[in-house]
């Protein structure tokens, strides 16, 4: 069975500080992508990052970073120089070689002035 | 702009009242997924389409039923709608059957179920 797990149900970061949202997975694939995703309130479902199980750099997206540790199994999001606006639901999630993609149970981010 | 859109956004049906919901991008992209998030939980993958090869998770209920009669729509069903359906269902594209692209998400259509 595939497996994403958030264990951090919800997190304070003081704004323009820097924070990590953690996400470890389990798969038997070989081949597999990671991705973070941004909710908001609104419920809309953002994109932020991708990593490939095969890349040997970690991804980076503006102020979004992946830590990518492939042997331990995770895929860290780190979102420097924190922003109000950045205050949402934050998913892990993986998509098999089969097109399916699981998603973790979600990170609360809260952005404190 | 090409995107994702699900119609209606909000829906509202009856205890046992078939519902359909709709999907339809100007993505031209292969691979159109079903999922159902509930209230402070994780987006459930239900089933995807790869072109016209339908794949079903196996834990989705028969009540779940979905058609795609071409590249742009895809539908799903709920035969028999239960309380517990009550749910924002979400509508996604992805380009290829290539783990590395992401999705893009539709708005989603919030199902009440009365």
């Amino acid at each position: 069975a595939q497996k994403i797990t958030q264990t951090q149900p919800g997190m304070f970061v003081q704004e323009k500080e820097a924070v990590t949202l953690d996400c470890t997975y389990d798969t038997s694939d070989q081949s597999y992508g990671l991705f973070w995703y941004k909710q908001p309130s609104s419920g809309e479902m953002i994109f932020l990052i991708y990593q490939g199980s095969y890349d040997e750099q970690n991804a980076t997206e503006g102020r979004y970073s992946l830590n990518f540790q492939k042997a331990r199994k995770s895929a860290n999001l780190v979102i420097s120089a924190s922003q109000l606006g950045d205050s949402a639901m934050y998913f892990c999630a993986m998509r098999r070689s089969s097109n399916q993609f699981y998603f973790g149970t979600g990170t609360s981010l809260t952005v404190i002035p | 702009d090409a995107m994702v859109i699900q119609n209606p956004r909000y829906q509202v049906t009856q205890f046992g009242k078939p519902v359909t919901l709709s999907c339809s991008q100007t993505l031209n992209h292969n691979v159109m997924y079903w999922y159902q998030q509930k209230s402070s939980q994780a987006p459930k993958l239900l089933f995807h389409y790869y072109d016209k090869d339908f794949n079903n998770e196996a834990d989705t209920p028969d009540n779940f039923q979905s058609r795609r009669p071409n590249t742009s729509f895809c539908f799903l069903d709920i035969r028999s709608p239960g309380l517990g359906d009550a749910a924002m269902y979400l509508c996604a594209t992805s380009s290829r059957r290539d783990s590395g692209n992401e999705q893009y998400f539709g708005p989603g259509t919030r199902l009440t179920v009365t």
